[in-house]
């Protein structure tokens, strides 16, 4: 089955720098590729998703790049803001399934 | 965007007691919903896929028995803690998949619900 890895666990940042977090995938099936935002007893709100047939996608401060070959995906925030700290998952779907497998998380603070 | 609601939103129950969530898409039909479980500072992960009118699909290690979800109409999913121990107090959450949502062919974006603390004592 799907596995998803996602790196770092804890991010920290000033406000105003840039974060970066990263995914790899271990199913070369998947074509779907989320990326959540959740506050402490929150349920996960989409920030961006990106299907396979994209390479980049951008809204605003926010932007996901896929690199198919490589099976990664990465999540990248510019100008951060300390409402900008939360935990950031990852996740990968299957088209045939629409199952979500998440990653395992980045707790991103950013300090004003 | 669509609306996924949960009820109840926490409960508190004892040992050996059966607890129901529900899960209900407020403004569009879901032939899928799935049912994820997670535990403090950790992750969400996927523990059955729901299908109206059809058995639900387990994730591997989630005993079907202890677990029973039941999707009997288009807009409502349930999901029975049966004899629920310490060990399963978590934070249950429900997703429901949009099948007129945008994507691509085969490719739906999920809408969470606000999720359900379970505590058993």
């Amino acid at each position: 089955g799907e596995n998803v890895e996602q790196h770092p666990s804890t991010l920290s940042v000033q406000e105003g720098d840039s974060a970066v977090i990263k995914c790899t995938y271990s199913d070369s099936a998947s074509n779907y590729f989320p990326w959540y935002k959740q506050e402490l007893g929150k349920r996960p709100q989409l920030i961006i998703d990106i299907r396979s047939n994209v390479g980049e996608k951008k809204d605003q401060r926010i932007a996901v790049t896929l690199n198919k070959t490589a099976k990664h995906f990465s999540l990248h925030i510019t100008e951060t803001q300390p409402e900008d700290s939360a935990v950031y998952f990852c996740a990968a779907s299957m088209a045939y399934t629409d199952k979500l497998i998440f990653g395992t998380g980045t707790r991103l603070q950013v300090f004003p | 965007g669509a609306v996924v609601s949960q009820h109840p939103s926490w409960v508190i129950c004892k040992s050996g007691t059966s607890v129901k969530i529900e899960c209900r898409s407020l403004d569009f039909q879901a032939t899928t919903m799935f049912w994820y479980r997670q535990f403090p500072k950790q992750s969400l992960m996927l523990m059955a896929t729901s299908n109206e009118g059809s058995k639900a699909t387990y994730e591997q290690g989630v005993e079907k028995d202890k677990f029973l979800i039941n999707h009997a109409s288009l807009t409502l999913s349930t999901l029975t803690v049966t004899s629920a121990h310490p060990e399963d107090s978590s934070f249950y959450i429900c997703s429901a998949r949009d099948p007129f949502g945008t994507g691509s062919v085969g490719v739906h974006e999920q809408y969470f619900g606000p999720g359900t603390r379970l505590t058993v004592t």
